[in-house]
């Protein structure tokens, strides 16, 4: 079964620390990956995509992720943290067979400490 | 400046009432969606829609209709047979098939008093 799983749930970061969001998918299909930010009460947010060009995705926001097949993952980092990172993020998996449906992970809530 | 609408921002309904939640985009999408979003649950699909005139049911479709009249609206009707109603809804359109990119509207929170 297609699926995607977010680690952790809660990050805490310092500000300027790095931040990582680990996000792994299962699929036997090539997948298209995505990562959303959802700030308090919003909509989300497109950060980047992963459409199977380049492997190293740059966003929004400062905001990067690298797709690594042979560990199915798409984990999300930034070098820096700042305190308007503070946000949900979700991790998001689609595929050329199923276009019309995304599966979303679980979400990870990021908070920055001062 | 091309985009999705949903309203109202805020919706309180008494048990039993049905209400209809607004969708509208000007991105001439094809395809549109509906989400709950319940906290720590993520984002699950109560409905979808790739073309006017046709709808299929998501993964929690039980207790909301839809309709898709026209390209740029999908109301979402939460009836009195959906049993725990208050949640954030989301609605979101891509360009469809072609398009795996989702944009979303801002939310509805409806809370059931």
């Amino acid at each position: 079964a297609q699926s995607v799983t977010q680690l952790g749930s809660h990050v805490s970061v310092s500000e300027g620390a790095l931040v990582l969001l680990r996000c792994n998918y299962s699929s036997s299909v090539p997948p298209y990956l995505f990562w959303y930010v959802q700030y308090p009460n919003q909509g989300l947010q497109l950060l980047l995509k992963y459409t199977s060009a380049a492997t190293l995705v740059k966003g929004i926001n400062g905001f990067e992720a690298e797709f690594k097949k042979s560990e199915t993952s798409f984990h999300l980092t930034k070098p820096s943290a700042h305190m308007s990172d503070a946000a949900e993020y979700f991790c998001a998996v689609t595929f050329y067979s199923s276009a019309s449906k995304i599966i979303f992970g679980s979400g990870t809530r990021l908070s920055i400490r001062p | 400046d091309g985009g999705i609408t949903q309203s109202p921002k805020y919706l309180f309904r008494k048990e039993g009432q049905n209400v209809t939640l607004s969708c509208e985009q000007n991105l001439n999408h094809d395809a549109m969606y509906w989400y709950r979003q319940d906290p720590g649950q993520g984002l699950r699909l109560i409905y979808y829609s790739q073309i006017v005139n046709d709808f299929q049911k998501g993964d929690i479709a039980e207790g909301y209709s839809v309709s898709r009249e026209k390209k740029e609206s999908f109301p979402l009707t939460v009836t009195s047979a959906q049993k725990n109603p208050t949640a954030f809804y989301l609605c979101a359109s891509s360009l469809g098939t072609s398009s795996h990119e989702q944009f979303f509207g801002p939310g509805t929170r409806l809370t059931v008093l």
